[in-house]
């Protein structure tokens, strides 16, 4: 079935750093891409999503492009603030099996230092 | 807007009782899902209804849990009895739609924890 993959955290970085999580997941066709973000004590947020290959979905100073040819949807941010220390999920939404509902990854926690 | 209630926050209970939760879906949103989110896991889905008819339940133990969306508006999901595996974060979403244009929006969750 579809399934969702991402780089294991916790993963804690310095202000201004530069940010990749990656993301890789597998699919019947072509399933539609999704970043999400948690702060903590709030709901799931929509980050970014792309609905097609090659697109690239950007928000906040985040950025993924949607890569078919390696089944990836990688979240960069040129330089991380204290304010995006978060659990991100990736997550994707398929059109087969999983009847177009959302399949997340496990969540990479990112916790930036001032 | 108002966004996607949930009630309770928290709730603890021993294991074999039973609990409620509620949500209240964000107004005019005809989709509303409900997740369990195992800690250091992601939601995983339970159950999803359009309007007040279920479209997809295959994830849901239906021995033991129920759910159900009367009028259309707000859901109640229900454990009966709970087990120690069944501690996790119970999240609820709605949408517009189904499509994958229409976006989910979360609730704050429902923390349960079973002793």
């Amino acid at each position: 079935g579809d399934s969702v993959t991402q780089m294991e955290g916790p993963v804690t970085l310095s202000e201004e750093a530069f940010l990749t999580i990656n993301c890789t997941y597998t699919a019947t066709g072509y399933p539609s891409l999704f970043w999400y973000v948690q702060y903590p004590g709030e709901g799931l947020q929509l980050l970014l999503k792309a609905t097609k290959a090659d697109d690239k979905g950007s928000n906040k100073g985040f950025e993924a492009t949607y890569r078919k040819e390696t089944t990836s949807f990688h979240l960069e941010k040129g330089s991380v603030q204290v304010s995006d220390s978060a659990v991100y999920f990736c997550a994707l939404k398929g059109y087969g099996g999983s009847q177009g509902n959302l399949i997340f990854g496990k969540g990479t926690k990112l916790s930036v230092k001032p | 807007e108002a966004g996607v209630a949930q009630s309770p926050r928290y709730k603890i209970i021993e294991k074999r009782q039973s609990v409620a939760f509620w949500c209240n879906p964000i107004s005019g949103h005809a989709t509303l899902y409900w997740y369990q989110q195992i800690l250091g896991q992601g939601p995983k889905l339970l159950i999803q209804f359009q309007n007040n008819g279920v479209v997809d339940d295959s994830q849901l133990p239906k021995d033991r849990f129920s759910a159900e969306r009367l009028k259309g508006v707000d859901s109640t999901l229900k454990i009966q009895p709970a087990k120690l595996e069944d501690s996790a974060v119970y999240l609820c979403a709605s949408s517009p739609g189904t499509g994958v244009d229409n976006e989910q929006f979360f609730g704050p969750g429902t923390r349960l924890t079973v002793l």
